[in-house]
């Protein structure tokens, strides 16, 4: 089946630890985005990347740390630079980045205690 | 883009019609209308778009006004299952750069 998969549902992390949110989509899509969503609010980008190896800053990058190595990959870094990291986040495709239908994963909801 | 105003929150009873509706007056005539859905704690799903003219899939209809300043996604027949947070987004396609605006669209509750 093909999708977008993001590992894992649910993570703890310490404050001041760095941790990577994994998201892998294998439906040849050239176009990858994350989101972040906090309690009764909407979606904000946080970085998408076109295609391999290129990636761009969204409204609230700033202690986020992206990488596009491959189609397939668009880890996400939350770095203990960002102030207030919990919060439930989402990966999303596309066939490429002017294409308006995304696809989303499940999210990963990331706490940090 | 263009900004989209939706209600904050709807009701409609099992079995019903569901219409929720969107403005966007500033729309640009190169922007189209695109309707998201959200189910509590899960990514959105796409559920259609159109520029001028009413479009219809299986899941929804999509009526938009002459003057393109407003639409109505329309679920024919709610189902419980259609509890979630609908999310009406305006852009361009081709547009590479300008980003995709979730706002906080219309939490719809449909009841037994």
């Amino acid at each position: 089946d093909g999708g977008i998969t993001q590992s894992p549902k649910y993570l703890f992390r310490k404050e001041g630890q760095n941790v990577t949110l994994s998201c892998e989509q294998n439906l040849n899509h050239d176009a990858m985005y994350w989101y972040r969503q906090d309690p009764g609010q909407g979606l904000r980008l946080i970085y998408y990347s076109q295609i391999v190896n290129d990636f761009q800053k969204g409204d609230i990058a700033e202690g986020y740390s992206v990488s596009r190595e491959k189609k397939e990959s668009f880890p996400l870094t939350v770095t203990s630079a960002q102030k207030n990291p919990t919060a439930f986040y989402l990966c999303a495709s596309s066939i490429w980045s002017g294409h308006n239908e995304q696809f989303f994963g499940p999210g990963t909801r990331l706490t940090v205690l | 883009d263009a900004k989209t105003t939706q209600p904050p929150s709807m009701d409609c009873a099992e079995g019903r019609a569901a219409n929720l509706p969107c403005n966007h007056s500033t729309i640009s005539g190169n922007e189209y209308v695109y309707w998201y859905r959200q189910i509590h704690s899960q990514g959105p799903q796409y559920i259609i778009h159109g520029l001028k003219n009413n479009e219809t899939n299986e899941m929804a209809s999509l009526i938009i006004t002459e003057d393109r300043k407003s639409s109505t996604l329309i679920l024919p027949h709610a189902t419980l299952r259609d509890t979630a947070v609908y999310y009406c987004i305006v852009r361009a396609t081709l547009d590479t750069g300008n980003q995709f605006y979730f706002g906080t669209g219309t939490s719809l509750t449909v009841i037994p």
